[in-house]
């Protein structure tokens, strides 16, 4: 099956850093790509949606400025949480759709885990 | 490698029960997830299981059996609105998810 990664699949950072988590497809070509958020057995909460070489579309209450998403490539996304600080303490996953995939078929990366100082 | 596999589609009528299952090999084991999610909409959480047994949330059941690698969720009184995909994930050794692919889920009435 389709296969999605992340990097760093864990990181620690002081208050204050910036912070940039890759999303990949392995095995091919994403044309959306999806950033959620995820606290302790909740349910995932989608920050945004991106398309490749469009901006992305952020959902009610997540600040755009804060949360950059750049969907360079058809394999790439990256998220960058710019001054971080400890309430950003989270567990990031990102999905990725398939160019002609079905609307309701994503799969997604293995999460990572950003602990804030 | 680490796999998670579960049906790709089901069919159930509505008002019956339905059992989805899920097998994994990961390496090592802290928790199995299900997770229900609707066309276009985001995951929403539905169960966490970490010792084996069943726990019964409502109508839906989630059951571990850690030495057999497996998990299922059972769905009672089935509605309409119980159509859509069902996620099973397991966290490994290293607190990372791993997948499966999605059961859809069909009711008929």
């Amino acid at each position: 099956g389709a296969v999605v990664s992340q990097h760093p699949s864990r990181v620690i950072c002081k208050s204050g850093t910036s912070v940039k988590i890759e999303c990949r497809s392995l095995d091919f070509q994403a044309t959306t790509m999806f950033w959620y958020r995820q606290f302790p057995k909740q349910s995932l909460m989608l920050m945004a949606t991106s398309n490749e070489g469009s901006k992305a579309t952020y959902e009610q209450g997540v600040e755009k400025d804060k949360f950059l998403i750049n969907h360079a490539s058809l394999t790439l996304s990256t998220l960058t949480v710019t001054s971080a600080h400890p309430e950003d303490s989270s567990f990031y996953i990102c999905s990725a759709r398939s160019a002609g995939g079905e609307a309701d078929t994503q799969y997604f990366g293995p999460g990572t885990r950003l602990t804030v100082l | 490698g680490q796999n998670i596999d579960q049906p790709t589609e089901m069919t159930a009528t509505e008002g019956a029960i339905v059992q989805i299952n899920c097998t994994y090999q990961t390496s090592g084991f802290n928790g199995l997830f299900w997770y229900q999610q609707h066309a276009g909409e985001a995951p929403t959480f539905l169960s966490y299981n970490v010792l084996d047994g069943l726990e019964e949330k409502g109508r839906f059941s989630s059951f571990l059996s850690r030495s057999k690698g497996y998990s299922y969720l059972l769905l009672k009184e089935l509605q309409m609105k119980d159509s859509a995909s069902y996620l099973c994930a397991v966290m490994d050794s290293n607190y990372q998810l791993i997948w499966g692919a999605g059961t859809k889920l069909i009711i008929k009435p």
